[in-house]
């Protein structure tokens, strides 16, 4: 069965410093997609950075990036000069890809980060 | 950006009764899913559709009733609501087939007393 785990349940750091959010995950698929999402004080979800299982390249998006480290089973959520703004709730997910696949996306239980100035 | 929209955003329901979570996408997605957030469970899955007529059981299913009546539609129906329920629901639509990512609602805050 799929599982997701995060085993930091909150983190402090200070504006314009580098953070890295932990995630480990289990699947019997050799196929899978992986998801960081945040969710923001007033509650709205949002899609962050996605990486794909076949790909060996560490995905990017803007001052989020990932440290993919498939033997490991680990994908972990690194923020760049933290901004007061990136205080959220960070959610690691996983869908399983490969044929008969459930379609499920399953959800970690977060990690909730504070930027202090 | 893919639009989901939940209705309605706050709901306080009695004890026994019947109530009807509601979510459209305007995307054109294959894809949907209904969560609860609960502090300390984080997102659960509870029901999730492959498309239009077809509804799946996800983790905690029990208790819930789904409907996919449309490509654009999909249901969360308790019929007999239990303060065990009061949570905050969120609908959430994506494309496997396309490769898109899942896109949430705003969630609905559902209390029963």
């Amino acid at each position: 069965a799929q599982k997701v785990t995060q085993t930091q349940t909150s983190i402090s750091v200070v504006e314009k410093t580098t953070v890295t959010m932990d995630c480990v995950y289990e699947t019997r698929d050799s196929s899978y997609f992986l998801f960081w999402y945040k969710q923001t004080a007033s509650g709205e979800i949002v899609f962050l950075i996605r990486q794909d299982s076949y790909k060996k390249e560490n995905a990017t998006v803007g001052h989020y990036s990932l440290n993919f480290q498939k033997p490991k089973s680990s994908i972990g959520l690194i923020i760049t000069a933290t901004q007061i703004e990136d205080s959220a709730v960070y959610f690691c997910a996983m869908r399983e890809g490969g044929a008969g696949n459930t379609g499920k996306l399953i959800f970690g239980l977060g990690t909730t980060l504070q930027v202090q100035p | 950006e893919a639009a989901v929209t939940q209705s309605p955003r706050n709901k306080v329901a009695v004890t026994g009764g019947k109530v009807t979570l509601s979510c459209n996408q305007t995307n054109n997605h294959n894809n949907m899913y209904w969560y609860r957030q609960d502090t300390g469970h984080g997102l659960r899955l509870i029901h999730y559709s492959y498309g239009a007529g077809s509804t799946e059981k996800g983790d905690i299913p029990d208790g819930y009733k789904a409907s996919r009546p449309s490509q654009e539609n999909f249901s969360l129906i308790l019929e007999l609501a239990t303060p065990s329920q009061t949570s905050v629901y969120f609908c959430a639509s994506g494309d496997w087939d396309r490769y898109t990512e899942v896109f949430f609602g705003k969630g609905t805050r559902l209390t029963v007393v």
